[in-house]
């Protein structure tokens, strides 16, 4: 089953506008990252929040945590026709060692229109 | 470029037959971890080694199964294919060797297009 759920599914915006995507989750996590998938390709890691964090930025990214509600929200600012595709939130809830499975959401569909 | 590879790019098989999906990671990472990505499905976590042992265990079939070795590299076998295994197989990997860092930031490799016919 999914641990991340994000929402909307789906989001189109005008280039310039800012894009906000949230991920909800169900269990207690070590932290939560953000990945981004061109249509077809591979996933590109993002951004990692742990859980002691309640935001982080990084260039036009920002990221915050709310584990009382255990959300996330990704924010993309002035937003850019590159910036489309899916965005996916990830948890890793493993309690340490080697094992370092993610869980990954099914995904918002980002289309940044020009 | 992730420094993750996988091979092939695209298969083509029919019902019932086997296929070998190959993975190297990056250099020095020691997991490897398999997923399948489809349209019904999602993202799904397949199966994780770690240093050549397995360490964690998703929602992989009986029918699959993967295998890591000594240098590294590792291979997902599908057998006994069915029309519903039609999907983008992904390999990713973290954990660099020297430093053995618990963060878990993963690498992805480009996918494996595997069509059932």
């Amino acid at each position: 089953s999914q641990q991340g759920e994000e929402d909307p599914q789906a989001l189109s915006i005008q280039e310039g506008e800012n894009a906000t995507m949230n991920c909800s989750y169900k269990t207690s996590i070590n932290n939560l990252q953000w990945y981004r998938q061109n249509s077809g390709r591979g996933l590109v890691h993002l951004i990692l929040i742990r859980s002691n964090e309640r935001e982080k930025h990084s260039g036009r990214l920002r990221v915050t945590l709310d584990t009382s509600k255990k959300s996330s929200s990704l924010l993309i600012t002035a937003s850019r026709a590159a910036d489309t595709a899916s965005y996916f939130c990830a948890t890793d809830a493993n309690s340490g060692g080697s094992n370092y499975k993610l869980t990954f959401g099914k995904g918002t569909l980002l289309t940044v229109n020009p | 470029d992730s420094g993750v590879t996988q091979t092939p790019k695209h298969l083509i098989t029919a019902t019932g037959q086997r296929v070998t999906l190959r993975c190297s990671p990056r250099s020095g990472d020691l997991s490897v971890y398999w997923y399948q990505q489809s349209l019904d499905q999602g993202l799904q976590f397949l199966i994780q080694y770690y240093n050549g042992e397995e360490r964690a265990k998703g929602n992989i079939l009986e029918r699959f199964s993967a295998q890591q070795f000594p240098d590294l590299h590792s291979e997902l076998n599908l057998s006994s294919l069915e029309l519903g295994d039609s999907a983008l197989y992904f390999c990713a990997s973290s954990v660099p060797r020297l430093t053995g860092s618990s963060y878990n930031e993963q690498f992805f490799g480009p996918g494996t297009r595997l069509t059932v016919l």
